[in-house]
């Protein structure tokens, strides 16, 4: 069974960085084909994917916020990381971290989804 | 790149809801369905245009023709009640991802 939970703050202030924690278990990010990424909702409002890394370490990012985001992944702890840099209020939102399932190479969705952690950006 | 879906759908149970979904790729590209209840996380209901992962009930299905993706539930349950999110990804590889904008599935 495939499980992912998310942590890190719940309010950040303006200009701060975010740095949020996925840890997963029921699979390895050091298989062929696995992948794990973040998306987030803001209240009341639509998913936006933002990041994705695969098990080889190849990292893709939404074009839009490419600048303010950083992906990486600790394999030993089942672990991935996301930061993201000058948090504005603008990013408050429920961020998820995902599952990509491995079945075929060529395309990415997601499943299961963790629960989710709501993030404040307020001063 | 976009993802195009109505707001809103209402359908009296028992009867068929269709969610659309539009965008240049999808004939190149497969689409992808999560239903998202109130507080809940997503939950993937369609894969690849029109696979359905295990544990998803039968009465949820996809198809594609064109640009236009849509996502069919026969006889809908008040449990069907929730946010449908398309996903897809554009044709050059620069969007390997994108969501719609949700379609609000109410039963009356």
């Amino acid at each position: 069974q495939i499980t992912l939970k998310e942590s890190g703050p719940t309010l950040v202030k303006p200009t701060q960085t975010l740095t949020l924690t996925c840890t997963f278990s029921g699979f390895s990010l050091s298989t062929s084909g696995v992948g794990v990424g973040w998306i987030r909702q803001p209240p009341g409002k639509a998913l936006e994917w933002l990041a994705l890394i695969y098990w080889d370490d190849d990292k893709r990012y939404s074009p839009s916020l490419k600048t303010k985001l950083t992906i990486t992944k600790d394999t030993s702890k089942n672990q991935v990381v996301l930061t993201m840099t000058n948090m504005d209020p603008v990013d408050t939102a429920t961020y998820y971290c995902a599952h990509r399932n491995p079945a075929a190479p060529k395309y990415n969705w997601f499943d299961p989804w963790g629960q989710g952690t709501l993030v404040t950006v307020s001063s | 790149y976009e993802l195009t879906q109505p707001p809103s759908v209402s359908v009296s149970p028992g009867q068929t809801a269709r969610i659309t979904c539009s965008g240049d790729a999808l004939p190149k590209q497969y689409a992808y369905w999560y239903q998202q209840k109130p507080g809940q996380a997503p939950v993937l209901v369609i894969y690849k245009d029109s696979k359905r992962p295990s544990g998803i009930p039968e009465r949820f299905s996809g198809s594609s023709s064109g640009t236009t993706v849509t996502l069919t539930i026969s006889g809908v349950q008040a449990e069907d009640e929730a946010d449908y999110y398309c996903q897809s990804a554009d044709s050059s590889g620069t969007y390997p991802l994108v969501f719609g904008g949700g379609t609000k599935l109410t039963v009356l």
